[in-house]
């Protein structure tokens, strides 16, 4: 059964760091992974999509990495603005062709 | 960018009442899937559709849930007997190489 643990839980940073959320999951056999932003009570907004053959993907101060064969991938986020602050969730499918989210990151940057 | 399209965006009902959440996923995709999150808590998956039929539900979607796709375009995620607990937020996502979520129905039961 597929499991998506994302670490941290929560982050305050200062606005201008460069910062990583890490995601992790337990069967490495994804054909993508996608990294979503979701503001308080709002929706889900799309971010990036890794496909299984890529190894990263680039949209303007944001940057994820996959690594299949460890389970793991990674959204950095360059120049933090406070307008980042939000939660960042990973999803992968699963076998059973469902998206199994991690319970996400709440970032928030410090003015 | 395509669109997933949700209405409505908030939904206040009684409990023991009935509501239909309505969605338009992006017109050439072929999965179809509702998720939940309850506040504070992670997106759950409830069920995915697929050649309008259910492929897959959750211990969650229980026979008070239903989903159907009526016309071409809409699909629907009935609750019957609403329930305090089913207060949450509900997402409709569809798929075609990547998923797309719509914006969310926020379900208040009082």
């Amino acid at each position: 059964k597929q499991e998506v643990t994302q670490i941290p839980a929560a982050l305050s940073v200062p606005e201008g760091e460069n910062l990583v959320l890490n995601c992790s999951f337990t069967d490495s056999a994804i054909y993508n992974l996608q990294w979503f932003r979701q503001d308080p009570g709002k929706g889900l907004t799309s971010l990036l999509l890794i496909q299984s053959s890529q190894r990263e993907q680039t949209s303007g101060r944001l940057n994820a990495s996959l690594d299949k064969s460890s389970g793991r991938s990674t959204l950095y986020i360059a120049a933090s603005q406070p307008g980042d602050s939000a939660t960042y969730l990973c999803a992968v499918p699963g076998r059973d062709d469902k998206i199994i989210f991690g319970k996400g990151t709440r970032l928030h940057i410090l003015p | 960018e395509p669109e997933v399209t949700q209405t409505p965006s908030h939904q206040v009902t009684q409990m023991g009442q009935e509501v239909i959440l309505r969605c338009v996923p992006i017109s050439n995709h072929l999965y179809f899937y509702w998720y939940r999150q309850i506040l504070g808590q992670k997106v759950e998956f409830l069920v995915s559709f697929y050649n309008n039929e259910i492929s897959e539900k959750s211990e969650i979607f229980d026979d008070q849930f239903s989903v159907e796709r009526p016309d071409g375009s809409n699909f629907t995620l009935k609750i019957r007997s609403t329930k305090l607990e089913d207060s949450a937020m509900y997402f409709c996502a569809s798929r075609g190489n990547r998923a797309f979520f719509g914006q969310g129905t926020r379900l208040t039961v009082v």
